[in-house]
């Protein structure tokens, strides 16, 4: 199956700064790369996905890139806001599955 | 909106005892998945189903069985219950194919 590390596990950021979480996956045929928010008590909920044909998506203050080569993606939280606070966790999905791998999610404070 | 439901926020249960976890989604989706969420070790999957009467193992499924009499329905099935399997039990469904997947509320489970 597929070997999933999420790394920093915890990161405190100051209000304004930038947050960067990288995920790195052991499947190269993966195909689809999605970042998950839970904020506490919360249920998880899809912030971004990319696709393996895209190297680069961004929506507002959050961006994911995608090294296919070195099978890592990562999330990029700009200007960070208190309520971007929560964990936030990645999910590949090997080819030809519907099934995705969640990371061990990374617990993200940001202080104000 | 989609909208996926649990039969239970909270569930307390004797070792021993059979356990039904009920999710309902209202979005005609193909796909239903259950989780387990530990702090600490992210959400491993269960079992999934991509189809009325169909099932696929996930990771954990030792302790567990399923059923998807219909589409919009799937059920989580502990035959007996024990201490290890005290956790919080998200469900989620997804479109055909590999897309997002919404949660559910959770189900917060204790075995005594």
């Amino acid at each position: 199956g597929e070997n999933v590390e999420q790394h920093p596990s915890t990161l405190s950021v100051q209000e304004g700064d930038s947050a960067v979480i990288k995920c790195t996956y052991s499947d190269s045929a993966s195909n689809y790369f999605p970042w998950y928010k839970q904020e506490l008590g919360k249920r998880p909920q899809l912030i971004i996905d990319i696709r393996s044909n895209v190297g680069e998506k961004k929506d507002q203050r959050i961006a994911v890139t995608l090294n296919k080569t070195a099978k890592h993606f990562s999330l990029h939280i700009t200007e960070t806001q208190p309520e971007d606070s929560a964990v936030y966790f990645c999910a590949p999905s090997g080819a030809g599955s519907y099934q995705l791998t969640f990371g061990k999610g990374t617990k993200l404070s940001v202080i104000p | 909106d989609v909208k996926v439901t649990q039969s239970s926020r909270y569930l307390v249960k004797r070792t021993g005892e059979k356990v039904f976890l009920e999710c309902v989604q209202d979005m005609d989706h193909e796909n239903m998945f259950w989780y387990r969420q530990d702090p600490g070790l992210g959400l491993r999957l269960i079992y999934f189903s991509y189809d009325v009467k169909m099932k696929e193992k996930g990771d954990i499924p030792e302790g567990y069985s399923v059923s998807r009499e219909k589409k919009e329905r799937f059920s989580l099935i502990l035959e007996s219950a024990s201490t290890n399997q005290t956790s919080m039990y998200l469900c989620a469904s997804s479109l055909n194919g590999i897309n997002e997947q919404f949660f559910g509320p959770g189900t917060r489970l204790t075995v005594l």
